[in-house]
């Protein structure tokens, strides 16, 4: 069974602290992606990645930062937390042939920032 | 920047067919629609998508109008387990850097 993980279900962290958000899949993926949901804005791409060390800005790249290592991981960082980050952060995944066509999701992190 | 509307809700007696419209009267010619759910608590699950013919496969049949200005979303058979929030998505498949908007979606009850 295809399988997504996200290192954190919730999350609270402080104004300023630098946040680790870890996402790993177990189906030999190129492509993953990071994104967003929130209450009348549906999800919003963050940064993606077709390859091992690839990564490109999604639509709202801003205050976050990627890292693909490996290509079963796929790291969200944000460097200096705030409170506009408080939001559901989704990570997905797909062969590289499909893009946006089948995409496989996580579980979702919800992380409030106070 | 919506360019599906979606009724907000349905509900569906378990066994039934589940039928979900979708209006998309603003699609472009290289737009395709896209349909995935969100089971409360859950990342989204990718259902299926298609350009303008009909296309089935083992989850639902995704019947798309010859204008392809709407589409409905078939689940043959729902269960209690098909009880989620299901979101049609026009956008084109590569990196374009639109955002993948999920929109308000429907919500659908199946009723025992």
């Amino acid at each position: 069974d295809v399988k997504v993980t996200q290192s954190s279900r919730y999350l609270v962290k402080r104004t300023g602290e630098k946040v680790f958000l870890e996402c790993v899949q177990d189906m030999d993926h190129e492509n993953m992606f990071w994104y967003r949901q929130d209450p009348g804005l549906g999800l919003r791409l963050i940064y993606f990645s077709y390859d091992v060390k690839m990564k490109e800005k999604g639509d709202i790249p801003e205050g976050y930062s990627v890292s693909r290592e490996k290509k079963e991981r796929f790291s969200l960082i944000l460097e200096s937390a705030s409170t506009n980050q408080t939001s559901m952060y989704l990570c997905a995944s797909s062969l590289r042939t499909s893009g946006y066509n089948e995409q496989f999701f996580g579980p979702g992190t919800r992380l409030t920032v106070l | 920047d919506a360019k599906t509307t979606q009724p907000p809700s349905m509900d569906c007696a378990e066994g039934r067919a589940a039928n979900l419209p979708c209006n998309h009267s603003t699609i472009s010619g290289n737009e395709y629609v896209y349909w995935y759910r969100q089971i409360h608590s859950q990342g989204p699950q990718y259902i299926i998508h298609g350009l303008k013919n009909n296309e089935t496969n083992e989850m639902a049949s995704l019947i798309i109008t010859e204008d392809r200005k709407s589409s409905t979303l078939i689940l043959p058979h729902a269960t209690l387990r098909d009880t989620a929030v299901y979101y049609c998505i026009v956008r084109v498949p590569m990196w374009t850097g639109n955002q993948f908007y999920f929109g308000t979606g429907t919500s659908l009850t199946v009723i025992p």
